[in-house]
């Protein structure tokens, strides 16, 4: 185990609807890092936060927004759900300073209906 | 945009049976990592490399660093049902900087 936590596990919602994910970082981990991962295909990045600023953004639209908490805990929030955004979410937690290597967790499993 | 590029999509093959999976980029990367990922799992990682050239072994899993850091490779000896997984790589572009993920290619070790 990485002890890197997410939740919820699954989630459903329908177009148009707000979605909220969480994720608890690895202890000693500074940094979180949310991606997308489409069935069938490897994970795409969304953005990194660090010290609860945006660290870098991949290419996603505005209304894909995060938060990082003091704890370094982060939630990954989708407005306006559109069925392609249907996929796995994972976060990974890193130390800055560290050669790269990031864990991740389990994942949120979002599906759009 | 940095793009990696892996090759084959999908492997099949039998038990005691070798295999290589290639991971692929027209650009340089400070460090590449290997994951594998079981269905509705995480990455796991496997392996980083950092420097060109490197040749890292786990068990039965042989990693290699390309010399120009463009390019990486997966050999796993003697397969088992157990590898069973999709193999994802990863590059990184600086230090705790995004990675950028290769499509995966998804091995089957059948008994």
């Amino acid at each position: 185990e990485t002890g890197v936590t997410q939740s919820p596990t699954h989630l459903i919602k329908t177009r148009g609807q707000q979605v909220t994910l969480r994720c608890s970082s690895q202890s000693g981990h500074n940094t979180v890092s949310w991606y997308q991962q489409a069935l069938g295909q490897g994970p795409q990045f969304i953005f990194q936060y660090y010290r609860e600023e945006e660290n870098g953004r991949g290419n996603f639209p505005p209304r894909f927004s995060g938060l990082q908490f003091p704890n370094y805990s982060s939630e990954l929030n989708v407005n306006a759900l559109e069925l392609d955004d249907s996929a796995l979410y994972l976060c990974a937690s890193s130390r800055i300073q560290s050669t790269d290597t990031q864990y991740f967790g389990p994942g949120t499993r979002l599906t759009v209906l | 945009t940095q793009l990696l590029e892996q090759s084959p999509q999908f492997l099949s093959i039998q038990e005691g049976e070798n295999l290589t999976v290639y991971c692929n980029s027209s650009s340089v990367f400070s460090s590449l990592q290997w994951y594998r990922q079981e269905p509705g799992e995480g990455p796991v990682l496997l392996v980083t490399v950092v420097t060109g050239g490197e040749v890292k072994k786990l068990k039965r899993l042989t990693f290699q660093f390309g010399d120009a850091r463009k390019d990486s490779s997966l050999h796993i000896t003697a397969a088992q049902p157990g590898d069973t997984g999709l193999y994802l790589c990863a590059g990184a572009e600086a230090a705790g900087n995004k990675l950028t993920f290769g499509g995966g290619t998804r091995v089957l070790v059948k008994p």
